[in-house]
């Protein structure tokens, strides 16, 4: 089946600096991958939408200068945290579509995610 | 109102018995329905998806879908402490880039 593969698991960073996760699918191409946060016992909130070639859609709340998403090929994108804060510490979780197998009705797979900690 | 809703928990079933889950949705267009299991720490995993009207069965996990009620469904018999998880229900929104929203999620505690 489809893989996405999602890198790093995990991240301790300090307030201020940067992190990139990177996201990619590895036995298929994905014109569009998502990106999601979750929150401790809560459920997945979509960020943005990954379109390669193109700028991402940002969810309304979302600033696009602080997460910078770069789909740089047909099997990667990037979301990279700027300036961290602590309160952006959450669980970053990538998906992606393989539109192969059809269109909208085709299940998203999903990384492993990406546990951001900002102290 | 909530476009995906879902019992939050927790659910406590003992082992072996038969655990349901449910999920009700707003958006009358939405054509696609996702059940998908998230343990603790981890991604969300695809357990079923279901496209018509009707019961679809895979294993121990069967997912109904009653469009004219806007509410889907997934049952897990014979459940084991292995299926202790938050379950999560998604459903693609018609018109909507967004294209797959998730319920909150149902946590599901199996009891041995």
């Amino acid at each position: 089946g489809a893989v996405v593969s999602q890198h790093p698991s995990r991240v301790i960073c300090k307030s201020g600096t940067s992190v990139k996760i990177e996201c990619r699918s590895l036995d298929f191409q994905a014109t569009t991958m998502f990106w999601y946060r979750q929150f401790p016992k809560k459920s997945l909130m979509l960020m943005a939408t990954s379109n390669e070639g193109s700028k991402a859609t940002y969810e309304q709340g979302v600033e696009k200068d602080k997460f910078l998403i770069n789909h740089a090929s047909l099997t990667l994108s990037t979301l990279t945290v700027t300036s961290a804060h602590p309160e952006d510490s959450s669980f970053y979780i990538c998906s992606a579509r393989d539109v192969s197998q059809g269109t909208s009705s085709t299940p998203l797979h999903f990384g492993n995610g990406t546990r951001l900690t900002v102290t | 109102q909530k476009e995906v809703e879902q019992n939050s928990g927790p659910l406590s079933v003992p082992e072996g018995a038969i655990a349901s889950l449910n999920c009700t949705y707003s958006d009358r267009g939405s054509q696609s329905f996702f059940w998908y299991r998230q343990y603790s720490g981890k991604s969300p995993e695809l357990i079923m998806s279901i496209y018509s009207n009707g019961d679809k069965e895979d294993g121990r996990f069967t997912a109904q879908l009653n469009k004219a009620s806007q509410y889907v469904s997934l049952l897990i018999r014979d459940s084991q402490p292995s299926d202790s998880a938050t379950y999560l229900c998604a459903v693609t929104i018609s018109g909507s880039a967004r294209q797959l929203t998730f319920g909150s999620g149902t946590q599901l505690t199996v009891l041995p």
